[in-house]
């Protein structure tokens, strides 16, 4: 069975950091792009990273662009997050979501991470 | 970037009624669209690729079609389990975007 397990959201200041994790298990994790998407609550989707299957090739939104870094680690199969300089405007819940083959959609998600900017 | 609008944001049915829901692309997107639900405090669902394409385990109930610009996801016998929140999302160029979502909600 395909899973994907987000961690490390919490309750972070203006200008903080915070790194997610998704570990992934049920599938050959190297051989997947994998996906950030997030989502204010009660609002919609925004994709905000990817990674290609041996972390060699990035790319982001322009809203995270410069302080967010997504990276990998297929001995471990898991994924990150590392956010910098986070704003308010970042608060939302972070799904990782696998890609389907080099495509950009996704058909598996985890089941987010809940990520809150405040003072 | 890519605009999907989605229309209607809301909905309310009943039980058995036949529902669609629309999504416009703000260019031409060929069938490079795809169809999520989500339940509240769930992650979303893949239901549909690549405009029609059902996804293993989703129930026939469900079908996609359009190309170009417009697409249209319907549900044909509305059942409990699928009142839910249905986004559209475009995956013909990146950044990858979704639509405003439709909830879908109990008359």
């Amino acid at each position: 069975e395909v899973q994907l397990v987000e961690s490390g959201g919490g309750l972070v200041q203006p200008g903080g950091s915070l790194r997610l994790s998704c570990a992934a298990s049920g599938f050959t994790f190297s051989s997947y792009w994998i996906h950030w998407v997030r989502q204010v609550p009660g609002k919609g989707l925004v994709w905000v990273s990817r990674i290609n299957s041996d972390g060699s090739d990035t790319d982001y939104a322009d809203s995270v662009k410069g302080r967010f870094t997504i990276s990998r680690d297929n001995a471990k199969n898991t994924l990150y997050l590392q956010m910098n300089s986070l704003r308010a405007e970042d608060t939302a819940v972070y799904f990782c979501a696998r890609g389907y083959g080099g495509s950009h959609y996704f058909d598996y998600w985890g089941q987010g991470t809940l990520v809150t900017v405040s003072s | 970037d890519i605009q999907m609008t989605q229309s209607p944001s809301s909905l309310s049915a009943s039980v058995g009624d036949r529902v669609t829901i629309t999504c416009r692309a703000s260019q031409s997107i060929s069938n490079y669209v795809n169809w999520y639900q989500q339940k509240p405090g769930k992650a979303p669902k893949l239901l549909i690729s690549a405009a029609t394409t059902l996804q293993s385990g989703v129930p026939s109930t469900f079908s996609g079609s359009g190309s170009g610009t417009d697409f249209t996801l319907t549900i044909r016998s509305l059942q409990p389990e699928h009142f839910a929140t249905y986004y559209c999302q475009q995956s013909y160029r990146t950044p990858p975007t979704f639509g405003g979502g439709t909830k879908v909600e109990i008359k």
